[in-house]
């Protein structure tokens, strides 16, 4: 039973391009999580997906930045026109509703490099 | 507010000592407590986590203590060993309805032999 598939592992972009991070999650979890950790920082809230909905985006910026979870496929992160201050490590937790006291189970995340 | 506090920021402890972290949170609505575990290049790892309506919980070498009226909880690790070298995150838990958790900054732990 895989765990929670992010990549790539690692991404380097210029300044001004686009970067899409993917993430499947566990079998048979339907909700997906998306934080970022900046470097000696803890994680911070950004999204949660359902199939085909968002439902709190309230740690996402306001601009540039996007998230998706499609029936079928992976769920994408998406950050247009990256700067320097979206270098991070960029993490997806996936869960089934409510496991009570099993929390949720995160990737080894993606590691963004903003030149 | 939706801050959990975390401290200290890094911890050098023998083999064989007991290295305790602490979190503090101000938000009474939140109702599950999880630590995570993190090595470097890796994502986090769920630990162990507990709910206020109990002080205490053990699972192997790892406690969190809960003290609900402080708004406190630690994570103490006994006889711990090199490998337990890592990153510890407390986080915490609204009642709202969905799963987002709050983490505090982190404390790096390292266990010399």
């Amino acid at each position: 039973n895989a765990g929670v598939m992010q990549n790539p592992r690692h991404l380097v972009r210029r300044r001004g391009q686009e970067a899409r991070l993917r993430c499947s999650p566990m079998k048979g979890h339907s909700h997906v999580y998306w934080y970022r950790q900046l470097p000696e920082e803890g994680l911070k809230f950004m999204v949660y997906l359902q199939k085909e909905n968002i439902i709190d985006e309230s740690g996402m910026p306001k601009e540039r930045f996007s998230a998706e979870f499609p029936k079928e496929g992976p769920s994408i992160l998406r950050i247009q026109q990256v700067v320097r201050g979206d270098s991070a490590a960029y993490f997806c937790a996936s869960s089934q509703i409510r496991e009570v006291d099993y929390g949720y189970t995160f990737g080894s995340g993606t590691r963004l490099t903003v030149v | 507010q939706q801050q959990v506090k975390q401290s200290p920021q890094s911890l050098i402890v023998q083999k064989g000592g007991i290295p305790i972290i602490n979190c503090a949170y101000e938000n009474t609505a939140f109702d599950y407590f999880p630590w995570y575990q993190q090595f470097p290049g890796k994502g986090p790892a769920l630990l162990i986590a507990i709910r206020p309506d109990v002080s205490e919980k053990k699972e192997g070498r790892f406690t969190i203590s809960f003290n609900k009226s402080a708004k406190q909880f630690s994570l103490h690790i006994m006889d711990s060993q090199p490998g337990d070298s890592a990153t510890y995150f407390c986080a915490a838990r609204a009642n709202f309805g969905n799963e987002k958790l709050t983490f505090g900054t982190g404390t790096r732990l390292t266990i010399i032999p």
